[in-house]
């Protein structure tokens, strides 16, 4: 039963373009969402997180946007730059348990020069 | 001035045998994980550690067990390797006091091969 769900495993974009990398997730007690982005033999890295309580949050290139009753968020990446190829894990957690965190299996992003 | 690292970065052993995989945070986090990343690349929570203490134990063989000898290092030991133990293998911490708060910060990971 897999809580957080990216259905598209990979996606290209060409540089300078809006990469869009979609996220839902079936836990209605999930108030609290990641994305993290992942290079080849590294470890995950925090990107850009969003509470329930909004809808929206921006860092630089970064958004990221929540619809709660549709239970989706998106990151979206505008200018897209070839440094942001890489995997990108959408991440929730409830804040009844705020340790665990379900993490979706991962985007893979190719920016194309 | 790695802030999560991992030890070793590459583990290939033989079924059945007994190794361990230490990690250590320099980050002054007061909570500590261990997650899995399996053939299909999910990545799953196996256990987290506040302060020395077992706070999230997930469904996990108890072939594995963790170790926390202080807040700064928590270490997997794995007994009896599978074939299906192969997989990479993360370490995290965090603390309520950063910002955003809990945020987990990850080591570069360790490739367990169990041929």
């Amino acid at each position: 039963d897999q809580q957080v769900k990216q259905n598209s495993p990979s996606l290209s974009v060409q540089e300078g373009r809006i990469s869009i990398l979609n996220c839902d997730y079936t836990n209605s007690m999930f108030d609290y969402f990641l994305w993290y982005k992942k290079y080849p033999a590294e470890g995950p890295t925090f990107l850009i997180s969003i509470s329930s309580i909004k809808d929206k949050n921006e860092d630089g290139r970064f958004t990221v946007f929540l619809n709660k009753s549709a239970k989706h968020l998106s990151l979206h990446i505008v200018p897209s730059q070839p440094g942001d190829s890489a995997v990108y894990f959408c991440a929730a957690r409830a804040s009844s348990n705020t340790g665990k965190l379900i993490f979706g299996q991962g985007t893979t992003l190719q920016v194309k020069p | 001035d790695t802030a999560v690292s991992q030890t070793p970065k590459y583990l290939v052993t033989q079924m059945g045998n007994d190794k361990s995989i230490k990690c250590e945070q320099n980050l002054g986090h007061d909570t500590m994980y261990w997650y899995k990343q399996d053939s299909k690349k999910f990545l799953k929570i196996m256990f987290s550690y506040n302060n020395k203490e077992l706070i999230i134990n997930e469904t996990v063989p108890n072939r594995f067990s963790p170790k926390s000898p202080d807040k700064a290092h928590l270490n997997l030991h794995i007994n009896s390797l599978e074939l299906g133990d192969s997989a990479v293998y993360f370490c995290a911490s965090s603390s309520a006091g950063t910002y955003p708060a809990d945020t987990q910060y990850f080591g570069p990971g360790t490739r367990l091969t169990v041929l």
